[in-house]
This record gives C-alpha cells, sequence and structure tokens, in this order.
C-alpha cells in the first residue's frame, strides 16, 4: 500500500520562509508530486520530484532524498496568498501507461503578517 | 485553452436520492480521475479512466458509487441511494497519458445530503 505522512498545521510569517514535510510508504516508486489548494478551489499542481536533490521553481522549491522516502516543499518570501493546503502525492502505477495519486491528508498553511 | 469543468458546482439532496456529477475533461486528455474530499481531509481516489481501458474502481467506496465515461470525453459519476456519508467535494482531474507528476482538476461538486 501507500502512505504519506505531512504535518496538518503550520503558521509562518509574511516574508519568511516555510518547510513542508512529507515522509511517504510506497510499493514502487515513481515521484513526489506537491500541490496546492486554496479554501473552496481547486488543487493546482506546484512541482514534481523523480530524482533526488532540489528542484527550484521561483519562490517554491521541492527536495526530494528517495533513501529517505522524505521530501519536502520550501517556500520563501511568504506572501499572504501562499495561505492554502499543500498536499504532497505520490503515483501509483495500477498498469502500463497511467497513473493515478496517493495524497497526503494536507498541511494547512497560514501565513500571519 | 479551456480546463476541467464540472457541473453542477453545488448540489443538495435528500438521503435516499441518486444523483449524477459531471466531469468534462481537458480536451485531448486520456486519462481521468475522480476524488472525494471531505471537510478538511486530502483527496481519496475513487476512479479512472485510461482511454479505451477497462476503467480501475479500486477506489469506490459501496456499490452505489459508480461511473462511466462516453466517447472517450465526458465522465458521470452516479451515486445512489446517497447517504449524509456521501457529503464531500466531489473533484475530477485529467491528464495526459503517462504523465506520472501533473493532473489538472476541476473546481469540484460540493454535494450535501440532508
Amino acid at each position: 500500500g501507500q502512505s504519506l505522512e505531512q504535518p496538518s498545521e503550520v503558521t509562518a510569517v509574511e516574508g519568511a520562509i516555510v518547510q513542508i514535510n512529507c515522509t511517504y510508504q510506497t510499493s514502487g516508486f515513481y515521484g513526489l508530486s506537491w500541490y496546492q489548494q486554496h479554501d473552496g478551489g481547486a488543487p493546482t499542481f506546484l512541482s514534481y520530484n523523480a530524482l533526488d536533490g532540489l528542484e527550484e521553481t521561483g519562490r517554491f522549491s521541492s527536495f526530494l532524498s528517495r533513501s529517505d522516502s522524505y521530501g519536502y516543499l520550501l517556500l520563501q518570501e511568504l506572501q499572504m496568498k501562499d495561505s492554502a493546503s499543500y498536499f504532497c502525492a505520490v503515483p501509483k502505477k495500477p498498469w502500463a501507461g497511467s497513473y493515478q495519486l496517493t495524497f497526503g491528508k494536507g498541511t494547512k498553511l497560514s501565513v500571519i503578517p | 485553452g479551456a480546463g476541467v469543468s464540472q457541473s453542477p458546482s453545488n448540489k443538495v439532496t435528500e438521503k435516499g436520492k441518486d444523483v449524477e456529477l459531471r466531469c468534462d475533461p481537458i480536451s485531448g486528455h486520456t486519462a481521468l480521475y475522480w476524488y472525494r474530499q471531505s471537510l478538511g481531509q486530502g483527496l481519496e481516489f475513487l476512479i479512472y479512466f485510461q482511454g479505451n481501458s477497462a476503467p480501475d474502481k479500486s477506489g469506490l467506496p459501496s456499490d452505489r458509487f459508480s461511473a462511466e465515461r462516453t466517447g472517450g470525453s465526458v465522465s458521470t459519476l452516479t451515486i445512489q441511494r446517497t447517504q449524509q456519508e456521501d457529503s464531500a467535494v466531489y473533484l475530477c482531474a485529467s491528464n495526459i497519458e503517462g504523465a506520472k507528476n501533473t493532473q489538472y482538476f476541476g473546481p469540484g461538486t460540493r454535494l450535501t445530503v440532508l
């Protein structure tokens, strides 16, 4: 089976840096993804790591360590609009060609002035 | 281009009634997924369609839930004899065959069973 663990809530100050951790257990590993979801909105894709190391996309970076079954999302120069829930997700390959995602329960980030 | 669309955006129904939720995926996306999200929870996989292959129904919580995808495009999720525990946001997503990371989500249908 597959499971992901991430903190339920994080609070950070505007302009600061925050790290959201995710540990996973999977049977077969096909990468770690991160999604953002604002209240009442649809999840939107942020980043994906298939290999160890850091991937940077603007203010957001994502890190993966396959040997530790661990990853994190790093948000820099926090803005109020970054207040949202952040989900890590791993694909499960049911059969050749496509993948369903298993999501963590999400981390609710609150950015305060 | 147009994203994933879902209808209705909100649905209130009485316990025991049947409901149908609709999803229009992004044109050209062969994979389509249904997820359920209860208040404050993560996304729970329900079912996915991949091209003309048999759907993966492993996530459906009971036989009251069913889904179909006509013509490889539009999908309908049907919940029969709704129960209060079915109240949730039902999200549809689509992507290109073989895409491991990026799924494009619709805005969801908020279902409330009274």
